[in-house]
């Protein structure tokens, strides 16, 4: 069973720069898995970031960035603020109509 | 504004079963995959399904095969998920998402409908 991999949490002072990673247990991830990225605070509905390994959704500030690095997709926040701390969450397409969520990344700011 | 709203959930006994739906409103509800997508209590997202604009095309996550199924009108712009055989692991929000191809993600998203399974 394939397992996508995110760091459980991570930690980022205010104005810094933090990468959160998304990989595969079985391979490496590429455009091919069509990563995307989600933010999501405590009991509310997910939020889009990025779509298509680097594309920001509509009205998400310039400070989220996506990239594949080291065989990883990856989400850079440049200029970490308060309201940043949210759980992320990568999503990957598997083929065959499959898609997996990895098990989130707790993002604090302090 | 583009909107999504679940409803349906409830408390239901092992075993049994739930019909979970999703309203679409302010697009063309016709021209996307849709998804359902769940998230137990304190825990991770979870893809648990989609299906194509025509409802032909249906996709599940192993955990639900045979026991969920996924539909849609789209006379009534609204989605669906049957759940059957339910068990206590199943217990969670469900989320009800747009999937679009030209972005491959889910780009609008509801604000969940929560399932609790429990005797």
């Amino acid at each position: 069973q394939t397992v996508v991999t995110q760091e459980p949490s991570f930690s980022v002072s205010p104005g810094g720069t933090v990468t959160l990673t998304c990989g595969l247990s079985s391979d490496s991830v590429s455009t091919s898995y069509y990563p995307s990225w989600y933010q999501q605070t405590p009991g509310q509905a997910p939020r889009t970031l990025i779509y298509n390994t680097n594309t920001r959704s509509s009205g998400v500030p310039d400070r989220f960035s996506g990239s594949i690095l080291a065989n990883k997709a990856a989400l850079t926040i440049t200029g970490a603020q308060a309201d940043d701390e949210s759980d992320y969450f990568c999503l990957l397409y598997m083929g065959g109509g499959i898609w997996v969520f990895g098990g989130g990344t707790k993002l604090t700011v302090l | 504004e583009v909107q999504l709203v679940e409803s349906g959930g409830g408390l239901v006994q092992p075993g049994g079963s739930l019909r979970l739906s999703c309203a679409a409103s302010r697009f063309t509800f016709t021209t996307y995959w849709m998804s359902w997508v769940r998230q137990a209590p304190g825990k991770g997202l979870e893809w648990v399904a989609n299906i194509k604009q025509d409802g032909l095309e249906k996709y599940y996550v192993d955990s639900v095969k045979g026991r969920f199924t996924v539909s849609r009108d789209n006379a009534k712009n609204s989605l669906y998920l049957q759940m059957n055989s339910l068990r206590v692991e199943d217990s969670a929000v469900y989320f009800c998402a747009r999937y679009t191809i030209s972005a491959d993600a889910f780009d609008i998203w509801g604000q969940g409908t929560m399932v609790t399974v429990s005797s």
